[in-house]
């Protein structure tokens, strides 16, 4: 199984602040990669697919990138309503999520 | 407009059975990928099994042997059937639709509960 590596677990900023997260896939897997934001009690939604394909109707301040096999997902501009859990998941085979990273608001 | 709704969570005891159900309006869950994606308390998202349009199925090696997932396509309809069931397989159960050509999911249900418990 393809193994996905996210961090940091946890983060705390600023609204405003640009936030980066990182995950690292176990082996290439070109750019199926996708990022999903969770709130509490809530499915997660997809924000990003394809490495850096914006779902429609995500706000343009996420972003993703590739380089190799490592992912980051950006939010430019930190906005209260981004307090979330985020997940990074690969679709080259078998999917598989990584850990989680969760953005709390300072 | 895409809705899926599951049902048929509950408490249960270990090594009983129970069967999910994920109701799918708004598409046909014979043209899409169809998913089960759990969540444990306080923990990350698990994929556990895949239903491709062709009807292959595929499993988490977590839960192979175990579960089944099928669909009924007059009722537009995916199912997971989970039997042998364990404490750890207690969690949040989510259907989700994956587009036709990879499993990126883009529409997701509401969740239904699992409890295994004595």
């Amino acid at each position: 199984d393809i193994q996905m590596t996210q961090s940091p677990s946890s983060l705390s900023a600023s609204v405003g602040d640009r936030v980066t997260i990182t995950c690292r896939a176990s082996q290439s897997i070109d750019s199926y990669l996708n990022w999903y934001q969770q709130k509490p009690g809530k499915a997660p939604k997809l924000l990003i697919y394809a490495a850096s394909s914006l779902q429609s109707g995500v706000p343009s301040r996420f972003s993703g990138n590739r380089s190799g096999t490592d992912f980051t997902l950006t939010i430019s501009s930190l906005d209260p309503e981004d307090s979330a859990t985020y997940y990074c998941q690969q679709c080259y085979n078998n999917p598989t999520f990584g850990g989680g990273t969760k953005v709390e608001i300072k | 407009e895409v809705q899926l709704v599951e049902s048929g969570g509950g408490l249960i005891q270990p090594g009983g059975s129970l069967r999910l159900s994920c109701a799918a309006s708004g598409f046909t869950v014979n043209s899409n990928y169809m998913s089960w994606v759990r969540q444990a308390p306080g923990k990350g998202l698990e994929w556990v099994s895949i239903i491709y349009s062709g009807g292959s199925t595929y499993y988490a090696d977590s839960v192979k042997g175990r579960f089944t997932i099928s669909r009924d396509n007059s009722k537009n309809t995916v199912f997971l059937q989970m039997s042998s069931l364990r404490a750890e397989d207690t969690a949040v159960y989510y259907c989700a639709r994956a587009t036709s050509i990879t499993t990126i999911f883009d529409y997701w249900g509401q969740g239904t509960l699992v409890t295994v418990s004595s």
